[in-house]
């Protein structure tokens, strides 16, 4: 069965440092693939979706995802953190094989941004 | 901008009882989901509607649950005898077609057990 895996449940880093959240899938054939962000008491907002246009993919409050195929990876990254950042970010993939289009998510990771 | 509303934002039951967690998708959209995260662990899918009835569930959607759409507005689940480990936030999504577009989620309704 489809999986997704996000490594490190937490993640700390300094303003201004460099973000990067790491998501594997396990699939032979790429799934549809999605970042979600969970700011405290909201609900989920996307970041981000790969559309196979591109592997680089560019999401909204700056972030960017690529897709390596050759590693199964979708990782996330900003370049400068920035205090409004901190939040549970999640991977989640849709099999292209679904029909329902089901999202099937990482474990999730918190990111803390320290000043 | 348009939204997922879902009502209430947090319900506390006593074990046994039946509870219904609301939830009004975008207007136009025509897959609808529900999720749950348990509190620490990962969001996990429970059930797709499309077209008026159940495209897909997952093990955890077993006889207790079930999802309706009764007046073309609102999308319910309803959890007939809930147990403790029912306890944890339920989100219901929305988008307009398949594939990989965007689904659209609620804030979600925190549901305690006692």
């Amino acid at each position: 069965a489809q999986s997704v895996t996000q490594l490190g449940s937490h993640v700390s880093v300094s303003e201004g440092a460099l973000v990067l959240l790491r998501c594997n899938y396990s699939s032979s054939v790429p799934p549809y693939l999605f970042w979600y962000v969970q700011y405290p008491n909201q609900g989920l907002q996307l970041l981000l979706k790969y559309t196979s246009a591109a592997t680089l993919v560019k999401g909204i409050n700056g972030f960017e995802a690529e897709f390596k195929k050759s590693e199964t990876s979708f990782h996330l990254t900003k370049p400068s953190a920035h205090m409004s950042d901190a939040a549970e970010y999640f991977c989640a993939v849709t099999p292209s094989s679904s029909n329902t289009g089901k999202l099937i998510f990482g474990q999730g990771t918190t990111l803390q941004v320290k000043p | 901008e348009p939204e997922v509303t879902q009502t209430p934002s947090h319900q506390v039951t006593q074990m046994g009882q039946e509870v219904i967690l609301r939830c009004v998708p975008i207007s136009n959209h025509l897959y609808f989901y529900w999720y749950r995260q348990i509190l620490g662990q990962k969001v996990e899918f429970l059930v797709s509607f499309y077209n008026n009835e159940i495209s897909e569930k997952s093990e955890i959607f077993d006889d207790q649950f079930s999802v309706e759409r009764p007046d073309g507005s609102n999308f319910t689940l309803k959890i007939r005898s809930t147990k403790l480990e029912d306890s944890a936030m339920y989100f219901c999504a929305s988008r307009d077609r398949g594939g990989n577009t965007e689904a659209f989620f609620g804030q979600g309704t925190r549901l305690t057990v006692v």
